[in-house]
């Protein structure tokens, strides 16, 4: 596709569900990031996938958090027992990797809303 | 203290205002600047870059980084109500994370 596509646009889930948002990136874009945007926190980074590389999980404020990539191109990130303090916009870019000088175009974002 | 700062307003302005939108940073690796627009309910944009001391123009938009301050600034001029939005600072070290400032919400009344 021309941009970054993120599904479901939007995600109502009850406390203690597990979700899982889906992201596809722009084609022939090797590198990934997952965001979150909470109200009046900004963009908090979570994880980040470049080609064939580890990724970098250092973002991901706990183990009930997990992200995948497959096959270099769809990645989902799912969260288990969701909390309340989950709900929030997660937002997914991509970049055609080897630096993010010239940015990253993001989707429009998961909005999870954890009751 | 934060990576990056930034004012959250919200910046209400009338058509044709020049606008001034400010972020501080810390860390003096950070290289990379960016300034991003994003839409209600839609992801952010890029909007400009750049990784020198400064003034950057793209028409109405010029960004200006200060290296010895650690402060770069957005201004746009003759701003008009399509330019009604949050904007987000960012800034990259040597890794390939962007560090996002909060944003600043700007509404420009007609």
């Amino acid at each position: 596709g021309a941009g970054v596509s993120q599904s479901p646009s939007n995600k109502v889930t009850e406390k203690g569900k597990d979700v899982e948002l889906r992201c596809d990136p722009i084609s022939g874009h090797t590198a990934l990031y997952w965001y979150r945007q909470s109200l009046g926190q900004g963009l908090e980074f979570l994880i980040y996938f470049q080609g064939n590389s580890a990724p970098d999980k250092s973002g991901l404020p706990s183990d009930r958090f997990s992200a995948e990539r497959t096959g270099g191109s769809v990645s989902t990130l799912t969260i288990q027992r969701t909390q309340q303090e989950d709900s929030a916009v997660y937002l997914c870019a991509s970049s055609p990797g080897g630096g993010a000088l010239y940015g990253y175009t993001f989707g429009s974002g998961t909005r999870l809303t954890v009751v | 203290q934060k990576e990056v700062e930034q004012d959250p307003g919200p910046l209400s302005v009338p058509e044709g205002a020049i606008v001034s939108l400010n972020c501080t940073y810390s860390n003096s690796a950070f290289q990379y600047f960016m300034w991003y627009r994003q839409y209600s309910r839609k992801g952010p944009e890029l909007l400009m870059y750049t990784y020198s001391s400064g003034n950057k123009e793209d028409g109405r938009f010029t960004a200006q980084v200060d290296k010895s301050s650690k402060y770069i600034s957005l201004f746009i001029r003759d701003s008009q109500p399509s330019d009604s939005a949050t904007y987000l600072c960012a800034i990259k070290s040597g890794s390939e994370k962007l560090v996002f400032g909060k944003g600043t919400k700007l509404t420009v009344n007609p």
